[in-house]
């Protein structure tokens, strides 16, 4: 069974700082694909990230930047420079299934962060 | 923009009514929406998975009869709970397949049971 595990509930840094958001993740698939998506306060999902399993090359965007390790399996993300407007609570998600027409999602508990001005 | 929408955005209603959530994909078709669920402070938990044209996928422990499903066109998904008592009051989530592998978020829509 497949399995996402983000151990910081809560994160609070001050503005400008950097920070790192943890995920790891179970399967037992050789094809999967891995997500981050950011919640803000007002409820909506906004994707940020999708990485096949396959490509484990780090990505930057803009002040994201995001490490798949492969070996530990991890996939933790970070933000460089905080804002106040990074406030939200980011979530790592697992499919197993990337074929069309049934792609399950597993969210992992999601990560609380708190940029203070 | 927002590729995916919800409506209404936030329900009241009395235990023993039903309610009728409704999931648009705005610019793309989707063969597949997926209904989610999410408590306070609390990760999201997929109820449902819709299929355009067929009846849809639950998950294990989530009631067919009391969540119902039907996505009648390639843009359109409906969750409708039935007979809502104040357990049911949650943050309900859709999403939709703009690609073979992205699923693309509404906004939610909060419904509180009285």
């Amino acid at each position: 069974a497949q399995k996402v595990t983000q151990a910081q509930t809560e994160i609070s840094v001050v503005e400008k700082e950097d920070v790192t958001l943890d995920c790891v993740y179970e399967t037992r698939d050789t094809t999967y694909y891995l997500f981050w998506y950011k919640q803000p306060p007002s409820g909506e999902l906004v994707f940020l990230i999708r990485r096949n399993s396959f490509d484990e090359q780090n990505e930057i965007s803009g002040r994201y930047s995001w490490n798949f390790q492969k070996s530990t399996s991890s996939f933790n993300f970070t933000i460089t420079a905080s804002q106040v407007v990074d406030s939200a609570v980011y979530f790592c998600a697992l499919s197993e299934d990337p074929n069309f027409g049934n792609e399950k999602l597993t969210f992992g508990t999601g990560t609380r962060l708190t940029i203070i001005p | 923009g927002a590729v995916v929408s919800q409506h209404p955005s936030r329900v009241i209603c009395k235990s023993g009514t039903s309610v009728k959530i409704e999931c648009r994909s705005l610019d793309f078709q989707a063969t597949t929406m997926f209904w989610y669920r999410q408590f306070p402070k609390k990760s999201l938990m997929l109820m449902a998975t819709s299929n355009e044209g067929s009846k849809a996928t639950y998950e294990q422990g989530v009631e067919k009869d009391k969540f119902l499903i039907n996505h009648a066109s390639l843009t359109l998904s409906t969750l409708t709970v039935t007979s809502a008592h104040p357990e049911d009051s949650s943050f309900y989530i859709c999403s939709a397949m703009r690609t073979q592998e992205t699923q693309y978020f509404g906004p939610g829509t909060r419904l509180l049971v009285l």
